[in-house]
């Protein structure tokens, strides 16, 4: 059974990078797509992008010019890097492991990390 | 940007049954799209109950089912339990050269 754990600071000051790895045990980084989602407080989920373990990226065009999701295999890892961060980028954060042919669109978010509160204020 | 819509709020009595649904506001929701039901209960992670439109996990309960229904994408459940209680996601993927996927914005569930 596949676990995800992610890890990071919990509190980012606005104009700042918000840094987050997911370290991925009991299963190999390798032929899956590795995803992030966040929800702020009291709100609903929301799809930041994912990568897959060779390395290739999407992500939601609403965040695109801020994001960047980085792979490192022999780590069994990957992290998030969110830029110019302001008090609307607090959330909980999660990482998932996706189930995903791009040829079919066949889609299965299958295990998620617990989640980690990222804050940013001053 | 694509909104994926839901019913904010839904109440059913437990043995009751209960459809949510989830559109697109780029049109009819189909197979396409491969949508997704996830369930939250409060502090918890969101877990997949549903995905490929009707297929389920190995701990999703016989009681729920997923379908497509009047062009929405649409949960089911079918004997509802009080550990039902809980907030329900849609999700649908939007291919292209940019593959992205779009959550609805959720649907609270009351068992009374």
């Amino acid at each position: 059974q596949v676990q995800l754990q992610e890890s990071g600071p919990g509190l980012v000051k606005p104009s700042e990078t918000l840094s987050l790895t997911c370290t991925v045990s009991g299963g190999s980084i390798n032929s899956y797509y590795w995803s992030w989602i966040r929800q702020p407080p009291g709100k609903g989920l929301e799809w930041i992008g994912y990568i897959y373990y060779s390395g290739s990226t999407s992500y939601n065009p609403s965040l695109k010019s801020r994001v960047t999701i980085s792979v490192a295999t022999s780590k069994n890892q990957f992290s998030l890097r969110l830029s110019s961060v302001t008090a609307a980028d607090t959330a909980v954060y999660y990482c998932a492991r996706v189930n995903y042919d791009s040829l079919t669109g066949y889609t299965d978010f299958d295990s998620w990390g617990q989640g980690t509160l990222v804050t940013v204020s001053s | 940007q694509t909104v994926v819509t839901q019913e904010p709020s839904l109440t059913v009595s437990p043995g009751g049954t209960v459809t949510l649904t989830c559109a697109s506001s780029s049109g009819a929701v189909t197979s396409v799209y491969t949508p997704s039901w996830l369930q939250q209960k409060p502090g918890q992670a969101p877990r997949t109950l549903i995905y490929s439109t009707n297929k389920k996990q190995p701990w999703t309960p016989a009681r729920f089912s997923g379908s497509l229904l009047g062009g929405k994408a649409a949960l089911t459940l079918s004997g509802v339990q009080p550990e039902d209680e809980a907030d329900y996601f849609c999700l649908l993927y939007y291919g292209g050269a940019q593959p992205n996927w779009v959550f609805g914005g959720g649907t609270k569930l009351t068992v009374l």
